[in-house]
């Protein structure tokens, strides 16, 4: 299967600013990406899916101004928290598609102060 | 819609013993079915997955899982667990067939305990 990496793997931000996540697809070119977040003892929230060279599409209920996601090549996608808050503190993790399976990176910690 | 439920959040086992962890799925045609484990702050590792024929399909770690379409299920098992084991499963179905299998659906997760 495909090797994905994220980075950073955790980042601690002040609320009111903006953080990048990158997440790598190393062996793989990935057309398709994902975006999931994940809280404590719970199971993953898809986010939205991140298409290469065009934009993403979001969930119901997820800002897309607010988390952006830019997927400029077959490698790299980035999520972008903007203005974070506390409660954006979350487990972040990204998936490159090889359909109908998923690979998952390591995930990013997030936490907002 | 599709779902997917793992009706357990906690299992504990005792080193040794065997294991079984509980998934059903709901979707209206074959589905494609995944297992994946995921260790405290990690990313998820996939175990096994089923698309079709065989319905007793092979994983890592002498992990094995039996599609039962009749029961719409999908358990996991494991003949003796290791104290390593312990971690959080998720079980997952793929959907969207319109659109390539877009998307996966999770479960809840079942958290595996292990005794000594």
């Amino acid at each position: 299967g495909a090797v994905v990496s994220q980075h950073p793997s955790w980042v601690i931000c002040k609320s009111g600013t903006s953080v990048k996540i990158e997440c790598r697809s190393l062996d793989f070119q990935a057309t398709t990406m994902f975006w999931y977040r994940q809280f404590p003892k719970q199971s993953l929230m898809l986010m939205a899916t991140s298409n290469e060279g065009s934009k993403a599409t979001y969930e119901q209920g997820v800002e897309k101004d607010k988390f952006l996601i830019n997927h400029a090549s077959l490698t790299l996608s980035t999520l972008t928290v903007t203005s974070a808050h506390p409660e954006d503190s979350s487990f972040y993790i990204c998936s490159v598609a090889s359909r109908p399976e998923q690979y998952f990176g390591p995930g990013t910690r997030l936490t907002v102060t | 819609a599709q779902s997917v439920t793992q009706p357990d959040i906690h299992i504990t086992v005792s080193e040794g013993a065997s294991l079984e962890l509980r998934c059903n799925y709901s979707y209206g045609a074959t589905p494609y079915l995944f297992w994946y484990v995921q260790s405290p702050g990690q990313g998820l590792q996939l175990l096994l997955k089923y698309f079709s024929g065989d319905t007793l399909v092979q994983g890592i770690k002498g992990f094995e899982a039996e599609f039962k379409r009749s029961q719409s299920s999908f358990n996991l098992r494991k003949p003796s667990v290791h104290w390593s084991d312990a971690a959080e499963y998720f079980c997952a179905v793929a959907v969207g067939k319109n659109t390539g299998f877009q998307k996966l659906v999770f479960g809840t997760g079942t958290r595996l305990l292990v005794s000594p």
